[in-house]
């Protein structure tokens, strides 16, 4: 299993503005996956972020939109940019350890654009 | 892509009462997952199935799997307020998990 911990858990940005989400696992894991849930709709991956490559971004994600670090095994951060209100969401970050498909979640972050 | 397609949307039921939800899929899978997510919170794992399993059980959920039809159904015996939340399936897709829509349950004191 994996402790997953989420700063900030909530946030108002004001539009044109970013928001750095940080991601802590309390164990070494290879991959770490970033979601997006917008209210009231289910999850969707927005990138992959292993360790020392770059992040691999899904069909209408892009890095400049939501730039990932990924510096070491138990960290990441994603960077929601350039903030509009259609980005208010829950950001989630998750975690396979064991690569058993099992994914352990943080408690989200829920942001608020104004 | 949005592989999981659970049924119904929303479902209320009266505390004591089964709730059952079904899970239906388009491609092949080696695994389906059913999650929980209680409102505003990251997602719990539940269970997961694996694609030559046809049953589970875990505690008072009980998952089938039924591979001829890309379907699958959580079971929750003898409801509890605590158990309102959102279910979603999930199945891997080049070692990546792709989430359902969801089920929101609501269990009615």
């Amino acid at each position: 299993s994996a402790v997953i911990s989420q700063k900030p858990s909530r946030d108002i940005c004001q539009r044109g503005t970013s928001l750095t989400i940080q991601c802590q696992v309390d164990s070494q894991v290879t991959m770490m996956f970033w979601y997006r849930q917008q209210p009231g709709q289910s999850l969707t991956l927005i990138a992959t972020a292993n360790q020392g490559s770059e992040a691999t971004y899904e069909s209408g994600f892009v890095i400049d939109k939501f730039p990932i670090s990924r510096p070491n095994l138990t960290f990441s951060t994603l960077t929601v940019s350039n903030l509009s209100p259609e980005d208010s969401s829950i950001y989630l970050c998750s975690v396979d350890v064991g690569h058993t498909y099992e994914q352990y979640f943080g408690p989200g972050t829920r942001l608020t654009v104004t | 892509s949005q592989q999981g397609e659970e049924d119904p949307q929303a479902l209320s039921i009266q505390e004591g009462e089964n709730a059952t939800m079904n899970c239906s899929y388009k491609t092949s899978i080696n695994n389906l997952q059913w999650y929980r997510q209680n409102s505003g919170r990251g997602l719990v794992h539940l269970i997961l199935i694996r694609s030559n399993e046809r049953e589970k059980h875990s505690g008072r959920l009980r998952v089938t799997l039924d591979t001829s039809k890309k379907s699958s159904s959580l079971l929750i015996t003898a409801s509890r307020a605590a158990d309102t939340a959102s279910y979603f399936c999930a199945t891997e897709e080049d070692d990546k998990i792709i989430f359902g829509k969801g089920t929101r349950l609501h269990i009615l004191p």
